[in-house]
C-alpha cells in the first residue's frame, strides 16, 4: 500500500526556519517526482514546489511565493522526501501535504497524498 | 489562472452535478486533473488526463473537455460526494501547478 507520511510541522515563530518531512513506503519511492503542496485554513490548494526523480536530474520548482526561502530535498535510500522553509512568513501558515506525481499513458496527476502537517507561524 | 463555477452547487442525492473549470489559456488535457476533498482530509484523485477515472473511482464520476473549458460530471448524487472539488493544471514552461478555487457540493 502506498503511503506518505508527513512530519514537523509546528508553531514557528516568523522569520524562523523549519523542516518537514515526507517518509514514502509501498513504492520505488527514487522513480517518482515528489511535490509539496498547502492549504491556508478555510482556503484551496496551493502548489509549493517539486522534486523531479534522480533520472531527470534530481531538481526543483518553486511557487513564486516560496521562491528562495523554501528548498525541497530528496533521500531516495530513505525514501524520505524534506521541505526545508527558512524566513517563514505568518502567510506560510497552512497544512503542507507532500504526494506523488504519477503519470500513465502520458497523463499525470497527484494520485497519493499525505495526511498533512500544519505549519502556524506567529509570534 | 483556473475558474472554477458555480462556487456552491446544492443539489439532493441522486441528482446529477456539473461541475466547470474554464483557463485563462489553452492547456493540455494530460496535464488537468480533478480532486475532491472532504473536510479533514487530504484531496483525493477523481480524474487524470482530464477524462480517466482513477483507481477505485465510481463510474458515477466523469470527466470531459478539452484546450480551456472542462467539466466533472457526477451522474448521480450520493450522500459521500458531498464535498469540495478543486481542478489542477500542469504547464511545462515555466513549469507551474495551479488549481482552481473549489467547488463546494453541498447538501439542499
Amino acid at each position: 500500500e502506498v503511503q506518505l507520511v508527513e512530519s514537523g510541522g509546528g508553531l514557528v515563530q516568523p522569520g524562523r526556519s523549519l523542516r518537514l518531512s515526507c517518509a514514502a513506503s509501498g513504492f520505488t519511492f527514487g522513480t517518482y517526482p515528489i511535490n509539496w503542496l498547502r492549504q491556508a485554513p478555510g482556503k484551496g490548494l496551493e502548489w509549493v514546489g517539486f522534486i523531479r526523480r534522480k533520472a531527470s536530474g534530481g531538481t526543483t520548482e518553486y511557487a513564486a511565493s516560496v521562491k528562495g526561502r523554501f528548498t525541497i530535498s530528496r533521500d531516495d535510500s530513505e525514501s524520505i522526501a524534506y521541505l526545508q522553509m527558512n524566513s517563514l512568513k505568518s502567510e506560510d501558515t497552512a497544512v503542507y501535504y507532500c504526494a506523488r506525481y504519477f503519470c500513465s499513458g502520458g497523463a499525470c496527476a497527484y494520485d497519493h497524498w499525505g495526511q498533512g502537517t500544519l505549519v502556524t507561524v506567529s509570534s | 489562472v483556473l475558474t472554477q463555477s458555480p462556487g456552491t452547487l446544492s443539489l439532493s442525492p441522486g441528482e446529477r452535478a456539473t461541475l466547470s473549470c474554464r483557463a485563462s489559456q489553452t492547456i493540455s488535457s494530460s496535464y488537468f486533473a480533478w480532486y475532491q476533498q472532504k473536510p479533514g482530509q487530504a484531496p483525493r484523485l477523481l480524474i487524470y488526463g482530464a477524462s480517466s477515472r482513477a483507481t477505485g473511482i465510481p463510474d458515477r464520476f466523469s470527466g470531459s473537455g478539452s484546450g480551456t473549458d472542462f467539466t466533472l460530471t457526477i451522474s448521480r448524487l450520493e450522500p459521500e460526494d458531498f464535498a469540495v472539488y478543486y481542478c489542477q493544471q500542469y504547464v511545462t514552461s515555466p513549469p507551474m501547478v495551479t488549481f482552481g478555487p473549489g467547488t463546494k457540493v453541498d447538501i439542499k
